[in-house]
């Protein structure tokens, strides 16, 4: 158990559709990282907070978001859901922003767009 | 740009030494992980290797970078069917906004025969 949380497990939704996913990072960790994984483009950098402020940008769709809020818990919200988004979404947390920092993976949420 | 390729599948008896290997782009320091992910569940950090090392051993695990060629492997010594799982590759990049994020190859799928 890494923990790290993420919420909920398994998600099924439709085209079109808008839904939020939950990531709790390990006590005293400030940093937070998304990551989606799927069968086509397998593990890629969605997008980085650290301490409520967003660090860094990957291939984050526009009709994603997210945000870390005060408790450092942080969101991911996907909106206008296409079938390609369906993935496994997984956070990572980290003590500090940067290189030299371990992150630890929670186990994911999978998302499946009908 | 960065990237870091592994070969796909893996297949050892059990008690046989495993080796996963892994290449990667970033010619300058930077650090190099290797995850762990079983069926279903998130990924779990192994070991990491900062490049200015050119070995790292953790009890079963060694982890050997040859800087000149941007090789990386990871050895499982006596591997066991416990041991059959995907293993990714990653580095974080080394540029000025770099924050840590991972950038993942595709994996390697590890089968462990008995």
């Amino acid at each position: 158990d890494s923990g790290v949380t993420q919420t909920p497990k398994h998600l099924i939704t439709a085209t079109g559709q808008r839904v939020t996913l939950r990531c709790s990072p390990r006590s005293g960790d400030l940093s937070v990282y998304w990551y989606q994984q799927s069968l086509d483009q397998g593990l890629q950098f969605l997008i980085q907070y650290y301490n409520g402020e967003e660090r860094a940008k990957g291939n984050i769709l526009e009709r994603f978001s997210a945000q870390q809020f005060p408790d450092l818990h942080s969101e991911l919200n996907l909106s206008s859901l296409e079938l390609g988004d369906s993935a496994l979404y997984f956070c990572a947390s980290s003590v500090r922003s940067g290189r030299a920092y371990e992150q630890y993976f929670g186990p994911g949420t999978r998302l499946t767009v009908t | 740009g960065e990237d870091v390729e592994q070969s796909l599948f893996l297949s050892v008896r059990e008690g046989d030494s495993s080796v996963i290997n892994c290449t990667y782009t970033d010619s300058s320091s930077t650090y190099l992980y290797w995850y762990k992910q079983e069926p279903g569940a998130g990924l779990q950090l192994l070991t990491y290797i900062f490049s200015n090392m050119d070995m790292k051993q953790d009890q079963r695990l060694t982890v050997l970078l040859n800087k000149k060629d941007k090789h990386l492997s990871l050895r499982i010594a006596d591997t066991q069917t416990g041991d059959s799982a995907i293993y990714f590759c990653a580095e974080t990049p080394n540029y000025g906004g770099s924050q840590g994020n991972l950038i993942f190859g595709k994996g390697t799928k590890l089968s462990v025969k008995p």
